[in-house]
């Protein structure tokens, strides 16, 4: 399958608990993406990272990247309900070749 | 203003019609997709046209031919639709060279 993984496919936490989601691609990559995706909605993109860059923060998102490992992590701090959505990375090796991941459900219980 | 819009939003029609899924983008973007949900929300890239090129993704069906009349627009149209087609299909936007993608609100297809 073409498909990425993503680790774990389901994640239960309370209000104010950090996040962590994880990725896995399977081609070397220039750059890879996080996106949010709310139920019945299109995706929102969070954040993206080159392949040069190990670690990247946009304000409560923190993403780190590990080429050697093909693998990367996504961590939501302090979250809140508001974040209950599914999220997914997207691996980029060039405009053309664009592989998601299978998705991590995440639910912040208020 | 919507930046990516999609029509329609809903369409449900009978296996073997032919039917077309209309995809508009004001952000002054060249580089378009689709993309294909299905229903355990694996999401797989179908094409890329950045209206120069068009990359086909090879396990898409040539039932399936996405027609660019302009920048701003790229179309999905679908022959002989099969139940298997039945989807949520995506609509997105970038610049080609910056990667963030901007995503339409979906169109979901139900072949019955």
């Amino acid at each position: 399958s073409q498909q990425g993984e993503e680790d774990p496919q389901a994640l239960s936490i309370q209000e104010g608990e950090n996040a962590t989601m994880n990725c896995s691609y399977k081609t070397s990559i220039n750059n890879l993406q996080w996106y949010r995706q709310n139920s019945g909605r299109g995706l929102v993109h969070l954040i993206l990272i080159r392949s040069n860059e190990r670690e990247k923060h946009s304000g409560r998102l923190r993403v780190t990247l590990d080429t050697s490992k093909k693998s990367s992590s996504l961590l939501i701090t302090a979250s809140r309900a508001a974040d209950t959505a599914s999220y997914f990375c997207l691996s980029g090796a060039g405009s053309y070749q664009l592989t998601f991941g299978k998705g991590t459900k995440l639910s912040v219980i208020p | 203003d919507t930046a990516v819009s999609q029509t329609p939003k809903y369409l449900v029609t009978q296996m073997g019609n032919d039917k077309s899924i209309k995809c508009e983008q004001n952000l002054g973007h060249d580089t378009m997709y689709w993309y294909k949900q299905d229903s355990k929300k694996f999401l797989k890239i179908m094409f890329s046209y950045n209206n120069k090129e068009l990359i086909i993704n090879e396990t898409v069906p040539n039932r399936f031919s996405p027609k660019s009349p302009d920048k701003a627009h790229l179309n999905l149209h679908i022959n002989s639709l099969e139940l298997g087609d039945s989807a949520v299909y995506f609509c997105a936007s970038s610049h080609w060279e910056v990667h963030e993608q901007f995503f339409g609100p979906g169109t979901r297809l139900t072949v019955l």
